[in-house]
């Protein structure tokens, strides 16, 4: 089946950190992935996204991911965390022909000052 | 590029009642998506549209809901006779026809049914 999990509901760090959010994926065909970004009360907005090529990707807001395929992972990294990087992680799962993405449940992040 | 917009942002009803959504997607994009986002989940798929044709509906999407894009561009997703169980974000997403598309999301609705 296939299945997106993220397995940290919630993650909290200091501001100034480094950050690692983690994201593994059950999918049959050669995956397209995405990391969304939602703020409180608001729509998804793109970080990055891996099609194929190199599988370190980087995106907006100084986020990057590595995608593993020995491992089925897409995992978010950011090496120094801002207190409004604070909100809600969503890694999503697509393929060439689909149309439809699966989303992982979402990590929530909270950042200390 | 106005992104995708979303109306309205919220909408309180009566369990019974009709809703209706409104998406209007980014101009040059021919596909149109409805997903829905309960508390605690990530967005689960609803339906899909290129240009005017519905081309898929999810298990999700029970007999009460309804969505239309009658002229490939806006589209709309009614509910009717809501329930409780509705209550959830309602997001629209909308891409261009490559291989390599990249969804691109609205605001959302947020409809609470009472």
């Amino acid at each position: 089946a296939q299945s997106v999990t993220q397995p940290d509901i919630h993650i909290t760090v200091s501001e100034g950190a480094s950050l690692e959010l983690r994201c593994n994926y059950s999918y049959g065909a050669t995956p397209y992935l995405f990391w969304y970004v939602q703020s409180p009360g608001q729509g998804l907005q793109l970080l990055l996204k891996y099609f194929s090529g190199d599988t370190l990707v980087q995106g907006i807001k100084g986020f990057e991911a590595e995608f593993k395929r020995s491992q089925s992972s897409f995992n978010l990294r950011k090496p120094s965390v801002h207190w409004s990087d604070a909100a809600e992680y969503f890694c999503a799962v697509g393929a060439r022909g689909t149309y439809k993405y699966i989303f992982g449940t979402g990590t929530r992040l909270k950042v200390l000052a | 590029d106005t992104g995708v917009s979303q109306n309205p942002r919220h909408k309180i009803t009566k369990r019974g009642q009709n809703v209706t959504f409104r998406c209007d997607p980014i101009s040059e994009h021919n596909r149109l998506y409805w997903y829905r986002q309960t508390l605690g989940q990530g967005p689960e798929f609803l339906t899909y549209f290129q240009n005017e044709a519905q081309l898929e509906k999810s298990r999700l999407l029970s007999d009460r809901f309804s969505a239309e894009r009658p002229k490939g561009s806006f589209s709309t997703l009614e509910i009717q006779r809501t329930e409780q169980g509705d209550s959830a974000m309602y997001l629209c997403a909308s891409s261009p026809a490559r291989t390599q598309e990249t969804q691109y999301f609205g605001p959302g609705t947020r409809l609470l049914v009472l």
